[in-house]
């Protein structure tokens, strides 16, 4: 069975840029959550989502969004990005609905960073 | 609000060892904690998780105890080898209302574990 699947791996943008990043979760799995990984925060959870509905945020600014499509993929999108947001992103996936104890695994992450 | 802290940010330990990684949560909501192994610039690895109903879970060289009074849980590892040598991450999740299982996990900052041969 394959894993989560994170594109791109890396990505250099600008500041006022926006971005796009794509998550593709583990087969059958129908829930994606989004983090952010920066060296002085930790590991942020950004936001959650489960047959295509948002059901759960973090607190991050409106700039970050996400969606999720009707076969599991997710994407995130950051726009207007500023410097603070380089940091590694990372999508986990789980089988989600009424699983009670069910384990998140995790991509690779993208690492982003904003020059 | 830090709800899930790992005051130790390092570990050092000889090869054979017990190497024993500590968290603390202040939320007694949280129904179900993980623990994960993280190499930098990759994902965090799944290694071992506990419910709230359980005080200890082993899997192999890793044992998981909870003390839910105390709201502390370690992850106990027996015996420590080189390739250990990561940042362990401490995550909780909360138990929402109807009984569903959301996929928010709070984690703790981690503690680098550095097994020395």
């Amino acid at each position: 069975k394959a894993g989560v699947t994170q594109t791109p791996r890396y990505l250099i943008k600008t500041r006022g840029q926006q971005v796009t990043l794509s998550c593709s979760p583990i087969s059958g799995h129908r829930s994606v959550s989004w983090y952010q990984q920066t060296p002085g925060q930790g590991l942020q959870f950004l936001f959650e989502y489960f047959s295509e509905t948002q059901r759960n945020k973090g607190n991050f600014p409106g700039r970050f969004s996400g969606r999720q499509f009707s076969n599991s993929r997710s994407e995130m999108n950051v726009s207007t990005l500023e410097l603070g947001d380089s940091a590694l992103y990372l999508c986990a996936s789980n089988a989600g609905g009424r699983a009670v104890n069910t384990e998140a695994f995790f991509g690779q992450g993208t690492r982003l960073t904003v020059v | 609000d830090q709800q899930v802290k790992q005051n130790s940010p390092s570990l050092s330990v000889q090869e054979g060892r017990i190497s024993i990684l500590n968290c603390d949560y202040t939320n007694s909501m949280f129904d179900y904690f993980l623990w994960y192994k993280k190499y930098p610039a990759e994902g965090p690895t799944f290694l071992i998780s506990i419910s709230s109903i359980k005080d200890k879970n082993e899997d192999g060289r890793f044992t998981v105890f909870l003390n839910k009074s105390a709201k502390h849980l370690s992850l106990h590892i027996v015996p420590s080898q080189p390739g250990d040598s990561a940042v362990y991450f401490c995550a909780a999740r909360r138990e929402n209302a109807g009984g569903t299982s959301y996929g928010k996990l709070t984690f703790g900052q981690g503690t680098i574990l550095t097994v020395h041969p």
